[in-house]
């Protein structure tokens, strides 16, 4: 089945320590996108990456850090600088072709600090 | 002004009613426009795209009028299931440039549907 993985769908960390969310895609997409959604809140873009090896800040990257070291995968590190981690992680990905520009997302994982 | 505004409700009717949702958005660059659904702690879903000429999938039809920078997403004969929040989705980038694929989601519209 194609389709987008992220894990853990739920995450339990104490303050202060770096976390690492998963999110895996065999669509064969070639654009990958982390949004964080809070209560209430619209999805906010924190990283997005167009290409392996290259990646953009979105609009809330401070205290986040990504990679890209291969197409199916988009990693996502939440570090201790990130004032408020705690929120829903949403990872998407994108065919960027022709005209559809939709994206396709994971279903989320639930990070709770402490 | 947000990018992209919806009216975030809660619209709640009766099982049957037929219901319509708004959206506008301020970047004229915009060229790619969605209708997402999510349930309750879940993630977005892509519901349709929306197409200048405007577009029917079943019970949903969706709108766009570009000078009036205005989307609209009209449900008829809703079902219990239709119960979820509709986000409102616009592909922004200015003209000349290349497109980087990124979403601009408005903050949705939650819709009740009751027996």
């Amino acid at each position: 089945d194609g389709g987008i993985t992220q894990s853990p769908k739920y995450l339990f960390r104490k303050e202060g320590q770096n976390v690492t969310l998963s999110c895996e895609q065999n669509l064969n997409h070639d654009a990958m996108y982390w949004y964080r959604q809070d209560p209430g809140q619209g999805l906010r873009l924190i990283y997005y990456s167009q290409i392996v090896n290259d990646f953009q800040k979105g609009d809330i990257a401070e205290g986040y850090s990504v990679s890209r070291e291969k197409k199916e995968s988009f990693p996502l590190t939440v570090t201790s600088a990130q004032k408020n981690p705690t929120a829903f992680y949403l990872c998407a990905s994108s065919p960027l072709r022709d005209s559809a520009y939709e994206q396709y997302f994971g279903p989320g994982t639930r990070l709770t600090v402490t | 002004r947000k990018e992209v505004e919806q009216d975030p409700g809660p619209f709640n009717v009766p099982e049957g009613a037929t219901v319509a949702f708004n959206c506008t958005y301020s970047n004229s660059a915009s060229q790619s426009f969605f209708w997402y659904r999510q349930d309750c702690r879940k993630e977005p879903k892509l519901l349709m795209s929306v197409y200048s000429s405007g577009n029917e999938d079943g019970r949903f039809t969706a709108q766009l009028n570009r000078a009036s920078q205005y989307i609209s997403l009209l449900i008829r004969d809703s079902k219990l299931s239709d119960s979820a929040t509709y986000l409102c989705v616009v592909n922004i980038f200015p003209y000349g440039s290349s497109n980087t694929g990124k979403l601009i989601f408005g903050q949705g519209t939650t819709l009740q549907v009751k027996p």
